[in-house]
């Protein structure tokens, strides 16, 4: 069964600092992989995607892919109160536009 | 441009009741996907359509789940003899739709399904 694995938090980080969010999955066929951010009683929202091995960085946020261990990070940078929410890693474990399979999302907590 | 928006926005059914929930994918979008949250379960994947076809059907959980699009465009997600596990939000998702895997899906705000 393929899976996508998050810790589920809270993680809690003082405003102005570096939120560090990871993600693992089972399958190495993989090819692409989202963050979503969800606030609490609203549909995820696309915040990144990343296609190839690296780094990739978009404003505050990076998002980091290391295919070999299996890895997706995402790191948000100078974090602010509005960053609190749920942050959800998605997989598409196939060939084509397939459907994503996410794992249960990261609480993140950002303190003032 | 207008998002996804899909209809009705919460229902409330009660057991046994057949209902009908609507997406209308961002305008383009060849795309389209149903998926499911509920608590402690996470999102799950339900169904694909590429065009009015569904190449992938294999998270619909039972044969009371259907869904159908036509004319590349809207989508209605169909559940039979609704039971209170079916309970969930509904949230449906569009993308350009091009190959390899690598298309940026973006969500609708979802229908709140409760099902007494």
């Amino acid at each position: 069964q393929k899976e996508v694995e998050q810790n589920s938090g809270p993680l809690s980080v003082p405003e102005g600092a570096i939120a560090s969010l990871n993600c693992t999955y089972s399958d190495r066929g993989s090819q692409s992989f989202f963050w979503y951010r969800q606030y609490s009683g609203k549909s995820p929202e696309l915040i990144m995607s990343i296609y190839s091995n690296g780094d990739k960085e978009d404003g505050r946020f990076t998002a980091q892919l290391n295919k070999a261990s299996q890895y997706v990070s995402l790191l948000i940078r100078d974090s602010q109160p509005s960053d609190s929410a749920t942050y959800l890693c998605a997989v598409n474990p196939g060939g084509g536009a397939d459907g994503l399979t996410f794992g249960k999302g990261t609480h993140l907590i950002i303190q003032p | 441009g207008a998002g996804v928006s899909q209809s009705p926005s919460n229902k409330v059914t009660e057991k046994g009741k057949d209902v009908e929930l609507r997406c209308d994918p961002i305008s383009g979008h060849t795309a389209l996907y149903w998926y499911r949250q509920s608590l402690g379960q996470g999102l799950e994947f339900l169904i694909y359509f590429q065009g009015n076809s569904a190449p992938d059907k294999s998270g619909l959980p039972s044969d009371r789940f259907s869904a159908e699009r036509t004319g590349g465009s809207v989508s209605t997600l169909t559940i039979q003899r609704t039971q209170q596990e079916d309970s969930a939000v509904y949230l449906c998702a569009s993308s350009g739709g091009g190959q390899g895997g690598y298309n940026e899906q973006f969500f609708g705000p979802g229908t709140r399904l409760t099902v007494l």
